[in-house]
């Protein structure tokens, strides 16, 4: 089993919809999470941090849900400019040791 | 501006032919980090440093050199490159004290 899986899409989804990813983890000692977004031949950046209460950002909603061992990402109104890849990264033990999950495909259609 | 650098950003070599990826961070960041991706297994580790002079192997290291020799800095070597090490590199670096890792533009490596 993979230490993070996501499920990889690729997700078509128009314009306006709303759209959920998740993301499990197997050690349940992870200490932090997030999501990254990385655009077809860029680098990945961070997207945002997920915390234990959950937290927005504009149309971005990040929870985790630990007893589940869970994360999940909720894309509201989505923009053309939203299509990319969207990467749930994982930090065991608070040591930087990061895992990535392969990444979830996004495309948003007009 | 904030940033890390990688070069060369495209590079194809033949077998056995050592190469070194260079990175660097402008931001004064410990922890430094080369990852690879290749598709369906997303970005593995394959070294990390939290500071100078301390390197530590991360998930797929076979292959790969590392030093850290300035905080700035933090090269990738492959002795005797390998056709199984044709991928994409990834360099990042990241502050200890917040976990957000700022990633370099990349490095797509062909092994002929």
């Amino acid at each position: 089993r993979k230490e993070v899986e996501q499920d990889p899409g690729p997700f078509n989804v128009p314009e306006g919809a709303t759209v959920a990813f998740n993301c499990t983890y197997s050690n349940s000692a992870s200490q932090s999470f997030f999501w990254y977004r990385q655009d077809c031949r860029k680098e990945p950046k961070l997207l945002m941090s997920v915390y234990s209460s959950g937290n927005e950002d504009g149309r971005f909603t990040a929870q985790l849900n630990r007893a589940s061992q869970y994360i999940s990402l909720l894309i509201r109104d989505s923009k053309l400019s939203d299509s990319a890849t969207y990467l749930c990264v994982v930090n065991l033990y608070n040591n930087n040791d990061m895992r990535f999950g392969a990444g979830t495909r996004l495309t948003v259609k007009p | 501006e904030a940033q890390v650098t990688q070069n060369p950003r495209y590079l194809i070599t033949v077998t056995g032919k050592k190469l070194t990826v260079t990175c660097s961070q402008n931001m004064n960041h410990e922890y430094m980090s080369w990852y690879r991706q290749d598709p369906g297994l997303g970005l593995r580790q394959i070294y990390y440093s939290m500071n100078v002079e301390v390197t530590d192997k991360g998930d797929v290291p076979e292959g790969y050199k590392v030093s850290r020799k300035e905080k700035r800095n933090f090269p990738l070597i492959l002795e005797s490159p390998s056709p199984n090490q044709t991928s994409l590199y990834f360099c990042a670096s990241m502050g200890l004290q917040l976990y957000e890792q700022y990633f370099g533009p990349g490095t797509r490596l062909t092994v002929t």
